[in-house]
Order: structure tokens, then sequence, then C-alpha cells
């Protein structure tokens, strides 16, 4: 079974600076897809970054970039010059290619950015 | 990039009665529609996966009869709430997969009182 594990609950960082959000996860599966989504207070669900299994390289997208250790099975997300707006809820996600491409979900951190 | 609308955003309903909660994709087909529920301060939870003209799946511990989901196009999946009660509470969101990855909807805040 997928297991998706978030231990921050809660982070803070100084505007501008740089900020390491961690995920592990356990699979058994070779195959397998990991993301990260923001959520705001108004709910929605914003597709951030992806990084596959096979990837070689970590998966960057602007101010974010994952660094993925395969064998320690970590997908931490970088956040780069931190701005008041990237204050919510992020969570790391992990697709189960063998059971329908099930998403199963972090518990999430809530990064706070102060001014 | 993909949309899937959600509808509605938020609803408030009396204790007992049914509340229905619409997916559609607006602009690829979603075969498959992923059903979460999401507490207050708290992961999402897959709740069940719905199929486009079959049965959908639902994950331990969802009561089918309770939370009703018909598929019936490849552009529309809607999830029921049936006999609703205040434990019912919470923001209900779905999912597609579409070509780059998965798109959610704005999510429901269920209220029951």
């Amino acid at each position: 079974a997928q297991k998706i594990t978030q231990t921050q609950p809660g982070m803070f960082v100084q505007e501008k600076e740089a900020v390491t959000l961690d995920c592990t996860y356990d699979t058994s599966d070779p195959s397998y897809g990991l993301f990260w989504y923001k959520q705001p207070s108004s709910g929605e669900m914003i597709f951030l970054i992806y990084q596959g299994s096979y990837d070689q390289q970590n998966a960057t997208e602007g101010r974010y970039s994952l660094n993925f250790q395969k064998a320690r099975k970590s997908a931490n997300l970088v956040i780069s010059a931190s701005q008041l707006g990237d204050s919510a809820m992020y969570f790391c996600a992990m697709r189960d290619v063998y059971n329908f491409n099930k998403f199963y979900f972090g518990s999430g951190t809530k990064l706070n950015v102060k001014p | 990039g993909a949309v899937v609308s959600q509808h509605p955003s938020r609803v408030i309903c009396k204790s007992g009665t049914s509340v229905k909660i619409e997916c559609r994709s607006l602009d690829f087909q979603a075969t498959t529609m992923f059903w979460y529920r999401q507490f207050p301060k708290q992961s999402l939870m897959l709740m069940a996966t719905s199929n486009e003209g079959s049965k959908a799946t639902y994950e331990q511990g969802v009561e089918k009869d309770k939370f009703l989901i018909n598929h019936a196009s490849l552009t529309l999946s809607t999830l029921t709430v049936t006999s609703a009660h205040p434990e019912d509470s919470s923001f209900y969101i779905c999912s597609a997969p579409d070509r780059d990855g998965y798109t959610f909807g704005s999510g429901t805040r269920l209220t029951v009182v």
C-alpha cells in the first residue's frame, strides 16, 4: 500500500528566503509519480510540480524545485525566493499507477511567509 | 489548460435532505473522476473513483448508499450525499486525470444544519 508522509504540520519562512517542505513516501511499485499541490484558503488545488520515478533529473518549475532522492524515498519541495502569496497549505501526493491511477495525499504542511 | 467545473461551491442544507454536487470537465473527456473529502485542517481523503459507464469503486469505510456517485457521460460526474447529517459537513472536491496530470474542481463546502 502507498503511504505519503509530511512531518511538518507548519512552517514559517521569511519573505525572499528559500524553504524546503519535506515529503517521504512508501511504495513497492517500481513506477510511480509524485506531485506537489498548493491549497490556498479558498480550497482550490493548484498543481505545482511533478516528478516521475524514472526521471533522471530533479523537476523544476519556476521558483519550485523538487529534491528527489529515490533511494531515501523522499521528494522534498523547495520554494525559492518566498513570496507572501506562497502562504498556503502544501500537499505531497503520489499516483498509484497499478490501481487505476488513484491519487494519495500526505497530511499537508501549512506554510506561512512572514514579511 | 484543462478545467473541471464544480458546482455548487457552497451549500447549506437541512439534516435529512440530499445534496448533489456536480463536476464537469469543460475541455476534455474525463472517463475517470476521483472524489475526495477534506475535513478542516486535514488532508484530502479519497472517497471513491467514478468511471464513465460503470459502477463507482469506493474506498474502504465509505458508505456506498450514502454517497451516490454517477458518471453519466464523459464530461459529467455527480456525487449525491443522501440523508445528510451534520457529520457529513465537509469540503468535497473532485479530480480528473488529464493529459498532463490531474485537474481539480474548485471544491464544494457542504454544511448540514
